[in-house]
C-alpha cells in the first residue's frame, strides 16, 4: 500500500460544478499538506498548502485536512475549462524529513 | 523573477546511453530536488541538493547521479539507460516559507524517452 493514496480519474464536470478531489494517507506522523496543479506538458504548481488539521480558503479553492480520518481534499467552485488539468496532493512530516510525498494526481476536465 | 529552466526540454537516447540533464534554479533558492513522473507511479523523488552537497536522496539505483554547483545551478546523470528510464525529469527549487516547510517551484520538465 503506499503512503498516500489518490484516484487518477479522470475527473469529468460542467462549468459552473463544484469540484472534489481527495487523497487519503497512511502516515500520521504527516502534519503539512499540500495541492500542486499540474497542467499537460508543465511542471506541477503549488496552489495551497495548509498544516495539520482545518480548512483554508484562497478564491475558488478551498483545502481540507481531517487527521482523524487521515484524508484530505481540494474543493474548487465554478470549476472553469481552464482547471482542466491534473491535481496532485503532497504530504511532509513534522520535524522529519521535508521532502514530500505525492499522491499520484487525479485528472480533472471541466467541460463547457 | 525567472522561474526553474531546465534544458534540454525532450532528450531521445538508445538503452545504453548516459545523459546529463540540467537545471537552473530561481534566483536565490539553494535547495534544488530532482523527481522522476512517470504514468504508473508517479512522482517520485531522486536527490536533494543544498549548497553543492546532497542532503536527500531516493530510492533509485546508482545509475541515477547528480550535482550541484556553487551558483545552485544542479545536473543529473543517469548512466547506462534502461527502457524503464523513460520518464518526465522534473527539478524543484525550493524555499523555505516556515520551520521544515518548504514550498518548491517545479521547472517544465525534461521528457526523456529511451529506444
Amino acid at each position: 500500500q503506499k503512503e498516500v493514496e489518490q484516484d487518477p480519474g479522470p475527473l469529468s464536470v460542467p462549468e459552473g460544478a463544484i469540484v472534489s478531489l481527495n487523497c487519503t494517507y497512511s502516515n500520521s506522523a504527516f502534519q503539512y499538506f499540500m495541492w500542486y496543479r499540474q497542467y499537460s506538458r508543465k511542471g506541477p504548481e503549488l496552489l495551497m498548502y495548509t498544516y495539520s488539521s482545518g480548512n483554508k480558503e484562497d478564491g475558488r479553492f478551498t483545502a481540507q485536512v481531517d487527521k482523524s480520518s487521515k484524508y484530505i481534499s481540494l474543493f474548487i467552485r465554478d470549476s472553469q475549462p481552464s482547471d482542466s488539468a491534473t491535481y496532485l496532493c503532497a504530504m511532509t512530516r513534522s520535524g522529519g524529513s521535508y521532502i514530500p510525498t505525492f499522491g499520484r494526481g487525479t485528472s480533472l476536465i471541466v467541460h463547457p | 523573477k525567472a522561474g526553474v529552466t531546465q534544458t534540454p526540454r525532450y532528450l531521445i537516447k538508445t538503452r545504453g546511453q548516459q545523459v546529463t540533464l540540467s537545471c537552473s534554479p530561481i534566483s536565490g533558492h539553494r535547495s534544488v530536488s530532482w523527481y522522476q513522473q512517470t504514468p504508473g507511479q508517479g512522482l517520485q523523488f531522486l536527490f536533494e541538493y543544498f549548497s553543492e552537497t546532497q542532503r536527500n536522496k531516493g530510492n533509485f539505483p546508482g545509475r541515477f547521479s547528480g550535482r550541484q554547483f556553487s551558483n545552485s545551478r544542479s545536473e543529473m546523470n543517469v548512466s547506462t539507460l534502461e527502457l524503464g528510464d523513460s520518464a518526465l525529469y522534473l527539478c524543484a527549487s525550493s524555499l523555505e516559507v516556515a520551520t521544515s516547510v518548504y514550498e518548491q517551484y517545479f521547472g517544465p520538465g525534461t521528457r526523456l524517452t529511451v529506444t
